[in-house]
């Protein structure tokens, strides 16, 4: 059974640095069948991917357009983690972030969420 | 604005057949394999279909799905009252090279 494991803070000061931590057990960030996803849900803005990292031979990350200039996703095999960092929000950032595994295509497993409130 | 389109709402009464319904493009559902999640109060998404039409172990069968061109459906027969929350429709974009979701429709059970 694969479960995600999602951490960090709730409360992020505007223009300031966002990070949260998903750790893996039942799976492997390293697997070739799956990628790993960061996805968010606002009132305002509905479910919105923000990005993934998956490993084929090689370490790939790809983003959503609408955040590619401010965040990264960074694996991290040594822990079997991933994680998200997100620089210079806006309280239009403030949402539940999820991490999510895709399986063969299928967003099949979910972390808990983490509220994030961007504010001073 | 979200990519795939569903309506907001969608209700009915115990036990009768409810359909709720996704529209896209080329680029998502008509390239690629729908999803449907089911979200409760507080709690994640969680995948209720999954390649148009296949069930996770533990998903009743009264969930289904269909996919036909652009436009999906998420089919729920003998409507229970603990099937009353949100569900989203979900696609891989091939033109946006990431997920799309629908904007959710809430389902209530009279």
């Amino acid at each position: 059974q694969v479960q995600l494991q999602q951490s960090g803070p709730g409360l992020v000061r505007p223009s300031q640095t966002l990070s949260l931590t998903c750790v893996i057990s039942g799976d492997s960030v390293s697997s070739d069948n799956a990628a790993w996803n960061w996805i968010r849900q606002s009132p305002s803005r509905g479910l919105e991917w923000l990005g993934r990292t998956f490993y084929r031979s090689k370490w790939n990350t790809g983003y959503a357009e609408s955040v590619k200039s401010r965040i990264t996703i960074n694996p991290d095999p040594s822990k079997n983690q991933f994680s998200l960092q997100m620089n210079s929000v806006t309280p239009e950032d403030t949402a539940v972030y999820y991490c999510v595994r895709s399986y063969n295509g299928d967003l099949d497993y979910w972390g808990q969420g983490t509220l994030v409130t961007v504010s001073s | 604005q979200s990519v795939l389109t569903q309506a907001p709402s969608a209700s009915g009464t115990p036990g009768q057949r409810v359909t709720i319904s996704c529209s896209g493009s080329a680029s998502n559902i008509g390239r690629n394999t729908m999803s449907w999640f089911q979200q409760l109060p507080g709690t994640a998404p969680k995948l209720l279909i999954y390649n148009n039409n296949q069930r996770p172990s533990g998903v009743p069968d009264r969930f289904s799905g269909s996919k036909s061109g652009t436009s999906a459906s998420l089919a729920i027969s003998g409507l229970q009252s603990e099937d009353e929350a949100d569900y989203y429709c979900a696609a891989w974009d091939g033109s946006l090279n990431g997920w799309v979701f629908g904007g959710g429709t809430k389902l209530t059970v009279l």
